[in-house]
């Protein structure tokens, strides 16, 4: 058990719709990652949030968002769902922004399917 | 752009055998490189990783790898695979050495028979 949470583990939705993916990171952690992993694209960095700012961006798509709260819990929101956002999502946290030798912990995923 | 190949998609080994998987990376700078392990149904797990110094770092489970700058590689081994290795392993590099914005190899799926 990592101590990163997600919920939810599974979620089914229609093309159009708009879904929230949460994770609560490590006890601590003030810093939250999302990754996406999918057949085509592999697993891409989506964005990174520290202390509630957003503090880096990776492969990101316009109709996705994400925020981190002051309890450091962090969502992801994905909106205009099209069939290639199916794939697992997940996030990881780290005590650090940068440096150091702090790692990632990676929750378990929350596996979106859209039809 | 930084970039990571594990060329190797699948791999089928016999338990007790050792174990090489391959990754090659291409970035400017001295990269911070992780190896990641997956299971299925489960998150990643990190299994090792290299920042500077000794090129021969040590993992959890057994697993090494060592940091070849000339060739750009970042190998993973193990001596004697256990059948509890069978997983899928992801070669990472970090994109701005330390934020932890990983680039991941497209994985490497190892089988194990008995």
């Amino acid at each position: 058990d990592s101590g990163v949470t997600q919920t939810p583990k599974h979620l089914i939705t229609a093309t159009g719709q708009r879904v929230t993916l949460r994770c609560s990171p490590r006890s601590g952690d003030l810093s939250v990652y999302w990754y996406q992993q999918s057949l085509d694209q592999g697993l891409q960095f989506l964005i990174q949030y520290y202390n509630g700012e957003e503090r880096a961006k990776g492969n990101i798509l316009e109709r996705f968002s994400a925020q981190q709260f002051p309890d450091l819990h962090s969502e992801l929101n994905l909106s205009s769902l099209e069939l290639g956002d199916s794939a697992l999502y997940f996030c990881a946290s780290s005590s650090r922004l940068a440096g150091g030798s702090g790692e990632l912990f990676f929750g378990e995923g929350s596996r979106l399917t859209v039809l | 752009a930084q970039s990571v190949t594990q060329p190797d998609i699948h791999i089928t080994v016999s338990e007790g055998a050792s174990l090489e998987l391959r990754c090659n990376y291409s970035y400017g700078a001295t990269p911070y490189l992780f190896w990641y392990v997956q299971s299925p149904g489960q998150g990643l797990q990190l299994l090792l990783k290299y920042f500077s110094g000794d090129t021969l770092v040590q993992g959890i489970k057994g697993f090494e790898a060592e940091f070849k700058r000339s060739q750009s590689s970042f190998n993973l081994r193990k001596p004697s695979v256990h059948w509890s290795d069978a997983a899928e392993y992801f070669c990472a590099v970090d994109q701005d050495t330390g934020r932890r914005a990983l680039t991941f190899g497209s994985g490497t799926r190892l089988q194990v028979q008995p």
